[in-house]
Order: structure tokens, then sequence, then C-alpha cells
């Protein structure tokens, strides 16, 4: 299994960009990079899913340098209600595809 | 589309008693799964199953712990006898492939 690490924590004001990166050096080749949000007493969100370079919908972005080895999830404009824990997972895209949780990145929006 | 549907939301009950938790998947996903989550362990993958087998239990605690899933629509995860330690909030997810869709969680406290 690929090795997660992610922040802890990170704060940030209102109206800012928020990039969280992660590492997972040891990714494997047929591995997908996902990312979850999770609000108190709610299960995960999927937010984005990606291989390589860009990916982008309607809630974050996410870039994937060429080695693969780190990814950085990148929300425009945050507000307070993306106060959450963003998960970073590196997700087999075949046979067994259970999903292993880290400690995730707490994201504080300060007004 | 309801999501994955967890039942009961809350349940407190006394130590030595069992405990069902239940899940009823998104129609049309053909994995499930189920994960206990406390501040201390964070997100714990306990069990899973593709097409309603059961593929890895290696994350269930111990034999108190059992999950069956007699259909595509349902499945139960079942504390016998539960213990003050088992207290947790367990989700139940759901997925076809990409983007697991997780329900808003059971939780369990046992005094």
């Amino acid at each position: 299994l690929a090795k997660i690490t992610q922040p802890i924590s990170m704060d940030s004001y209102e109206g800012q960009e928020v990039n969280i990166t992660c590492s997972h050096n040891n990714i494997a080749t047929n591995d997908y990079i996902t990312w979850y949000q999770q609000f108190p007493s709610q299960g995960p969100r999927f937010i984005i899913q990606g291989y390589k370079t860009k990916v982008t919908n309607e809630v974050a972005s996410l870039f994937i340098p060429a080695d693969r080895k780190s990814s950085t999830l990148s929300l425009p404009r945050v507000s307070l209600s993306d106060t959450a824990v963003y998960y970073c997972l590196v997700d087999p895209s075949t046979g067994a595809n259970n999903l292993f949780f880290g400690t995730g990145t707490r994201l504080t929006v300060i007004p | 589309d309801a999501g994955v549907i967890q039942s009961p939301r809350h349940e407190v009950t006394e130590m030595g008693q069992e405990v069902t938790l239940r899940c009823k998947p998104i129609s049309g996903h053909n994995s499930l799964f189920w994960y206990r989550q406390t501040m201390m362990r964070g997100l714990e993958l306990l069990i899973y199953f593709n097409n309603n087998v059961p593929i890895d239990d290696s994350g269930m605690p111990e034999d108190r712990f059992s999950a069956k899933m007699p259909n595509a629509s349902f499945s139960t995860l079942k504390i016998q006898p539960s213990e003050p330690r088992d207290s947790a909030v367990y989700f139940c997810a759901s997925s076809p492939r990409e983007g697991y869709t997780f329900g808003s969680g059971t939780r369990l406290t046992v005094v």
C-alpha cells in the first residue's frame, strides 16, 4: 500500500485559494489519487479523482506531477462551509478496491 | 437517488447486548464497505463485499463482529456481545467504481 503523508491541519481566510499537498512516494502504476471531504457528523464525500496532470470539476482542481509521487488539491476561494477534514487516498484501479483512509488534513476557514 | 441509507442513526446499548447495524447501498453499486471511525483510530475499513460476496474481512477486530450481505440491496454488521470499546461511528459505503458514496453513519454508544 502507498504510504500517504499530508498536513494534519491548515487554516485559511475566507476567499483565499487553499492548496493541500499529499505525498505518496510509492504509488503504484495502477493507482489513482482520490480526495474526500468529511464534515462533522457526516460520512466522507468524494471530491475528485485523477491519474496524472490536472483534473478540474465544479468543486476543486487536482494537480499531479509527472512522477505522481505527490498531488495537490486546490480549493478556489474557500468559504466557511469548506471547513472540513480532507483525505487523500491512493486507490487501486483494479482488483481489490478497498480504500484506506489516513489521518486527513483538518482545514479551518476563518472569517 | 436516496443515497446509501443506514439505520439506526444512533444506538445506545448496554455492554453484552447484541447490536445490529443496517445498510442499504445505492441500487446498481456492486461493492459495499463497512468502516468504523473513532477519534483515536480514524477511519478503519472493517470488511468489504463485491457482488454480495465478502472479499476481505481482515479489518474486523474480532470474532464478536460479523457482517452479511444476503442480497444486493441489504447488508448488516452485527456485534455480539458488544463492549464499551466498540463505541464509534460506523459507516457503510457503496461504489460502482469511481467515487465511493458513504451513508450518514450509525453512532454506536455501548455503556
